[in-house]
């Protein structure tokens, strides 16, 4: 089974509009970390945000938020307010364990912003 | 800049050459990953370091990858006898413990 799945290739949305980005996760571990990467055409992993399994509420991090579901293990990823330099890839990610030594990627989501 | 960098940032090769990518970490990083990915595909997990010890391989990692980090420092990735399916983009990535990872800019290789 894939760990993470994002199933949506990809997304369109207008300057200044709210836009959600999906991840489901499947993990049997208690201890976990969600991670949310932007990769712009450039190629760069840029870190977004991050949700530990414990945190009791949403990582928020400025223009970006994580609704996290834990009993539907999705960690979805919302961008307020859209500017066009967030046309990228992104990609959700899991680490197994507090410490856990690998990470798993989804393949990850196109976002176009729309002028 | 005292982020990951990775050198060389292109490389283009013959089927069957050998090539070695090199990872310089940010400094007071004790892991090191190495990722391969593919055109519209996410980062695949290829092999990682704590220090010096390399303590986990993918099974991608055929017998023609190896990956060394000798002083616990920089890294090097390298792949013998290329193959064209061998093209792909290969990140690095440090951190302490398992906290968020810092990527580099990526190798983008391509064997012709």
């Amino acid at each position: 089974a894939q760990k993470i799945t994002q199933t949506q290739p990809g997304m369109f949305v207008q300057e200044k509009e709210a836009v959600t980005l999906d991840c489901t996760y499947d993990t049997s571990d208690p201890s976990y970390g969600l991670f949310w990467y932007k990769q712009p055409s450039s190629g760069e992993m840029i870190f977004l945000i991050y949700q530990g399994s414990y945190d009791q509420q949403n990582a928020t991090e400025g223009r970006y938020s994580l609704n996290f579901q834990k009993a539907r293990k999705s960690a979805n990823l919302v961008i307020s307010a859209s500017q066009l330099g967030d046309s990228a890839m992104y990609f959700c990610a899991m680490r197994e364990g507090y410490t856990g030594n690998q990470f798993y990627f989804g393949t990850g989501t196109s976002l176009t912003v729309i002028p | 800049d005292t982020g990951v960098s990775q050198n060389p940032r292109h490389k283009i090769t013959k089927r069957g050459q050998n090539v070695t990518f090199r990872c310089d970490p940010i400094s007071e990083h004790n892991r090191l990953y190495w990722y391969r990915q593919t055109l519209g595909q996410g980062p695949e997990f290829l092999t990682y370091f704590q220090n010096e010890a390399q303590l986990e391989k993918s099974r991608l990692l055929s017998d023609r990858f190896s990956a060394e980090r000798p002083k616990g420092s920089f890294s090097t990735l390298e792949i013998q006898r290329t193959e064209q399916g061998d093209s792909a983009m290969y990140l690095c990535a440090s951190s302490v413990q398992g906290a968020r990872q810092y990527f580099g800019p990526g190798t983008r290789l391509t064997v012709t």
